[in-house]
């Protein structure tokens, strides 16, 4: 399979833990991206990288995220000090450096995310 | 700021029948609008991307309209299938070209 994959699929946490998330994008795609989506929402953007640099942070990405991509190539989302509203499905997309095709994006099956 | 809508979140037809749903966007012009298919607890997946000098594309059983006037895309099913029921998310690249921006997605219930 090469598409993009996350990990873990599933995580509860307490309120207050810390949480990490793994995406590994499809292998030639230099952007990753992303997304938070909530019951009945679509999928709202958090962040972009163009290969190791972060070039964009969404105002939802609070002083509690931070996303790494150490080497270009996989990219974890750390999510400190847990809250409830944090429970979502985080979502990682990855796509080729491209415009031709329109920023296509492919999504990987979702991380989700349950505070108690 | 960009806003997407789409006119609803659910809708229900019958097997065979055509489905429309609608997407609308305001403060922005883009150079393309792309629609997703979203299966309950799945990543959303690629279906059609439409450009803006193209009024309408096509996809098998899937036909997608863009009005750059109207600022309206139509996204239809024809000869709709149970397997077809899921939500559609339409989706356009911000504005300063970097990422998506998506609706709220209409979820379709094709009964048989």
């Amino acid at each position: 399979d090469t598409g993009v994959s996350q990990d873990p699929r599933h995580k509860i946490t307490k309120r207050g833990q810390n949480v990490t998330f793994r995406c590994d994008p499809i292998s030639e795609h230099n952007r990753l991206y992303w997304y938070r989506q909530t019951l009945g929402q679509g999928p709202e953007f958090l962040t972009y990288f163009q290969n190791e640099a972060q070039l964009e942070k969404s105002r939802l990405l609070s002083d509690r995220f931070s996303a790494e991509r150490p080497k270009g190539s996989f990219s974890t989302l750390e999510i400190q000090r847990t809250e409830q509203g944090d429970s979502a499905m985080y979502l990682c997309a990855s796509s080729p450096d491209d415009r031709s095709y329109g920023n296509t994006i492919y999504f990987g099956e979702g991380s989700w995310l349950t505070v108690v | 700021s960009q806003k997407i809508e789409q006119n609803s979140e659910a809708l229900n037809i019958q097997e065979g029948k055509t489905a429309t749903l609608t997407c609308n966007y305001t403060n922005y012009s883009p150079a393309y609008l792309q629609w997703y298919r979203q299966d309950p607890g799945r990543g959303p997946v690629f279906l059609l991307l439409i450009r803006e000098n193209e009024k309408e594309k096509r996809k098998e059983r899937l036909k997608v309209t863009f009005d750059t006037t109207l600022k309206q895309s139509l996204f239809h099913i024809t000869a709709s299938q149970p397997a077809d029921s899921a939500t559609y998310l339409c989706a356009l690249v911000n504005q300063a070209g970097t990422a998506l921006i998506f609706g709220k997605g209409t979820t379709l219930s094709v009964s048989s």
